[in-house]
């Protein structure tokens, strides 16, 4: 069945630093790729998608490329913000019923 | 915007009893979804319907059950409810383009606490 793994939190980091979430994905088929990003007190809501290998998904600063060979879609923003803090989840659909599978989340806290 | 509604954001109940969670879109969206989300776990398919009175099991589907008698209200019943169900329920929608991926659009959550 479909899979997503991504690294464990929380992680805090500095304002301005550089953020990256690692996330691995194993699926059947050719599925695509979201991250969704949940700020606290609030439901999921879609940051970027990347439908198919080779695609840049970006939104609010935000990147990942699909990465085929190496089943990846890690997370990037080159300068965070206090108000980047919240948990992202990484997932992945392989189309039919629309079904998402999600990765664990992981909890962003950037501190000024 | 689409709105994803769900009735409650708090909720608590005693053991053994009947609880309705209730989740209703405005987007016209033939798929609806219900997840209960852990720390540590993620995300969890509960239950997901593709039509008006279609259901299909999910990942997690033991002790819930599910009812979608309209397309834009989609119900999460605990028959029973236990210590174990004390969780945060998430609905989603979707449109249910076959040709394609869509996006899900989530309510705000029911934080359900059995006691």
């Amino acid at each position: 069945g479909n899979s997503v793994t991504q690294m464990e939190g929380p992680v805090t980091l500095s304002e301005e630093a550089f953020l990256t979430i690692n996330c691995t994905y194993t699926a059947t088929g050719y599925p695509s790729l979201f991250w969704y990003v949940q700020y606290p007190g609030e439901g999921l809501q879609l940051l970027l998608k990347a439908t198919k290998a080779d695609d840049k998904g970006s939104n609010k600063g935000f990147e990942a490329t699909y990465r085929k060979e190496t089943t990846s879609f890690h997370l990037e923003k080159g300068s965070v913000q206090v108000s980047d803090s919240a948990v992202y989840f990484c997932a992945l659909n392989s189309g039919g019923y629309q079904k998402v599978t999600f990765g664990t989340g992981t909890k962003l806290q950037v501190i000024p | 915007d689409v709105k994803v509604t769900q009735s409650s954001r708090y909720l608590v109940k005693r053991t053994g009893e009947k609880v309705f969670l209730e989740c209703v879109q405005d987007m016209d969206h033939e798929n609806m979804f219900w997840y209960r989300q852990d720390p540590g776990l993620g995300l969890r398919l509960i239950y997901f319907s593709y039509d008006v009175k279609m259901k299909e099991k999910g990942d997690i589907p033991e002790g819930y059950s599910v009812s979608r008698e309209k397309k834009e209200r989609f119900s999460l019943i605990l028959e029973s409810a236990s210590t174990n169900q004390t969780s945060m329920y998430l609905c989603a929608s979707s449109s249910g383009d076959r040709g394609r991926v869509t996006e899900a659009f989530f309510g705000q959550g029911t934080r359900l606490t059995v006691v």
